[in-house]
């Protein structure tokens, strides 16, 4: 197991555009976070999946922002009508439960032009 | 809802000196903490991870202590080098909400 892999690791689309991000999380691991990183600042918890159930969910990820993790898997995270302050580094991280390791992936980053 | 603080921002120091990140959290009600590392442009590196009820952990030259009770830890770098220059984040899961939030981060130099 290679731990945390996310694809692409960078995306550069206009504005207005879709993208989608995918996720693998580490086999076994049950639970997969969405944070999202702009220079400077800490990750902002975006949402968070225990199997295939989303469990909660930030103000961001009502409208433009979507995520899925059919079937408990790997998990991707939509965002529509992109717009200039989405630009940003999008994380994923994956558990086995809620009191283990969280480990990371390298990213994907984000750049609306 | 939880809020995690970090100081300081940002600390540079001269390599070989022993020095201590401060973390601290308003939810004393948390399943664990946890200390990352993440250099420019990566994902995050997984360091330490406190249990509840843990009051300390260590790794090589890290060692990260969690006084729930009053909503702190700290995690202590012995002997710093250059190559510990990182940006460090704590991050709690809480029982309210079992998500994991993130302080927003101190910025360590180390200097040679």
């Amino acid at each position: 197991d290679t731990g945390v892999s996310q694809d692409p690791r960078h995306k550069i689309t206009k504005r207005g555009q879709n993208v989608t991000f995918r996720c693998d999380p580490i086999s076994e691991h049950n639970r997969l976070y969405w944070y999202r990183q702009t220079l400077g600042q800490g990750p902002e918890f975006l949402t968070y999946f225990q199997n295939e159930a989303q469990l909660e969910k930030s103000r961001l990820l009502s409208d433009r922002f979507s995520a899925e993790r059919p079937k408990g898997s790997f998990s991707t995270l939509e965002i529509q009508r992109t717009e200039q302050g989405d630009s940003a580094m999008y994380l994923c991280a994956s558990s086995y439960g809620a009191n283990t390791e969280a480990f990371f992936g390298q990213g994907t980053r984000l750049t609306v032009v | 809802k939880q809020e995690v603080t970090q100081i300081p921002a940002a600390l540079s120091v001269p390599e070989g000196e022993n020095l201590v990140l401060n973390c601290s959290f308003t939810d004393s009600a948390i399943y664990n903490l946890q200390w990352f590392r993440q250099d420019p442009g990566k994902g995050l590196t997984s360091l330490l991870l406190i249990q509840s009820s843990q009051r300390e952990q260590t790794s090589g030259r890290l060692n990260a202590s969690l006084d729930k009770s009053s909503g702190r830890s700290t995690l202590y770098i012995a002997a710093s080098q250059p190559g510990d220059s990182a940006t460090y984040l704590c991050a709690v899961i809480t029982y309210n909400n079992n998500d994991m939030r993130f302080g927003a981060g101190t910025r360590l130099t180390v200097k040679p």
